[in-house]
């Protein structure tokens, strides 16, 4: 079993509507947990952290379920611009907090 | 304006000759690290360093060096024993040596494409 795990996609959505997905980690010993976004052939760039209680940022929320293991990302009135890969990262602090990455979800958003 | 800067973007080598991938950043970060991303896989660390003339190997460190000279540089060697080294290859920082990537986010280059045949 890999140690952080998305459905891979693609997700094709309506422009405006609402999406949301899904990353299961394996290590109940996992502390820190993001959201990037990577463009086609781009770098990730970090979207948005993920915090105990959930947290909101504009259009995006980020929810963990410690219980399930399992950390979510909401995405609402969703754009055009909004088409990438989402990578789910998990630190934990019995592995140095080195940054373990999920595969990634596509999103494509269809006008 | 300060980053990270991977060159070259695009990268051909024949099968069994060294190559060698530039990473620079002007962010005065501490941290330095290597991953490489494959279709269809998350991204993998190769090497890291935390401070200069220090350097630890990573999960997949067979077949790859690095050194760390200087804070700015840590150039990453693919050497003719990485079996399979055509991929994506991402530089990254961070601020501080500080563990916690709450309190030091990560922050990329470019990336360079190796292709080799």
């Amino acid at each position: 079993r890999k140690e952080v795990e998305q459905d891979p996609g693609p997700f094709n959505v309506p422009e405006g509507a609402t999406v949301a997905f899904n990353c299961t980690y394996s290590n109940s010993a996992s502390q820190s947990f993001f959201w990037y976004r990577q463009d086609c052939r781009k770098e990730p760039k970090l979207l948005m952290s993920v915090y105990s209680s959930g947290n909101e940022d504009g259009r995006f929320t980020a929810q963990l379920n410690r219980a399930s293991q399992y950390i979510s990302l909401l995405i609402r009135d969703s754009k055009l611009s909004d088409s990438a890969t989402y990578l789910c990262v998990v630190t934990a602090w019995d592995s140095n907090y080195q940054l373990i990455w999920g595969a990634g979800t596509k999103l494509i958003i269809k006008p | 304006d300060g980053g990270i800067t991977q060159s070259p973007k695009y990268l051909f080598r024949k099968e069994g000759q060294n190559v060698t991938l530039s990473c620079e950043q002007n962010l005065n970060h501490d941290a330095m690290y290597w991953y490489r991303q494959d279709p269809g896989q998350g991204l993998r660390l190769i090497y890291y360093s935390q401070i200069v003339n220090d350097f630890q190997k990573g999960d997949i460190a067979e077949g790859y060096s690095v050194s760390r000279e200087k804070k700015e540089s840590f150039p990453l060697t693919v050497t003719s024993a990485q079996k399979n080294p055509t991929a994506f290859y991402l530089c990254a920082s961070r601020p501080s040596t500080d563990l916690n990537p709450y309190n030091s986010p990560l922050h990329f280059g470019n990336g360079t494409r190796l292709t080799v045949t």
